[in-house]
């Protein structure tokens, strides 16, 4: 079966911290996608990150970076000097391909980022 | 583009009623789905069409719900005889025909059934 977890419900950080929210997966597929959303308290799920199964590079975009380690089935994220504009729900998902047929998606439980000032 | 929409935001309802969601996707997506959020979860695949053929549909789709994408154009969710348990944020996305394709996602319809 395939699932997504996120241990961490909620985090609080004072503005400038640095923080990581943890994912980790569970799939027999050996070629499938990690995602990354951000739900903002409006309530749109926007779009931050792809990555496939065979790409565990790292990548960094701006003071967002993504680590990728197929060895532990994680998928992190890390925000370097968090501003409040970063105050969201974070959610980590699997792509569940049906022969590349479909990008239904299964999300994990999400983690409340609060970032005060 | 303007992005997915969706409407109404908010729909309060009494049991037993039925209700209809309509969300616009972004116009040359051909992929469209609906899924449902409810407080403290991750959102849920509930059904998916490309163009007008409703390919898939979950589980936690009852026979209550329907959906339709007449045209492959907008799309409508219909929920015949509401039940508490439906209360719910429910959610469309559409997406580029390629396989993993990110999605573009509405701002929801919250649904409150009393």
């Amino acid at each position: 079966a395939q699932k997504v977890t996120q241990a961490q419900t909620e985090i609080s950080v004072v503005e400038k911290e640095d923080v990581t929210l943890d994912c980790v997966y569970e799939t027999r597929d050996t070629t499938y996608y990690l995602f990354w959303y951000k739900q903002p308290p409006s309530g749109e799920l926007v779009f931050l990150i792809r990555r496939n199964s065979f790409d565990e590079q790292n990548e960094i975009s701006g003071r967002y970076s993504w680590n990728f380690q197929k060895s532990t089935s994680s998928f992190n994220f890390t925000i370097t000097a968090s501003q409040v504009v970063d105050s969201a729900v974070y959610f980590c998902a699997l792509s569940e391909a049906y022969g590349g047929a479909t990008n239904k998606l299964i999300f994990g439980t999400g983690t409340l980022l609060a970032v005060q000032p | 583009d303007t992005g997915v929409s969706q409407d109404p935001r908010h729909k309060i309802t009494k049991r037993g009623q039925n209700v209809t969601f309509r969300c616009d996707p972004i116009s040359e997506h051909n992929r469209l789905y609906w899924y449902r959020q409810t407080l403290g979860q991750g959102p849920e695949f509930l059904t998916y069409f490309q163009n007008e053929a409703q390919l898939e549909k979950s589980r936690l789709l009852s026979d209550r719900f329907s959906a339709e994408r007449p045209k492959g154009s907008f799309s409508t969710l219909e929920i015949q005889r509401t039940e508490q348990g439906d209360s719910a944020m429910y959610l469309c996305a559409s997406s580029d025909t390629g396989a993993n394709e990110k999605l573009f996602f509405g701002s929801g319809t919250q649904l409150s059934v009393l």
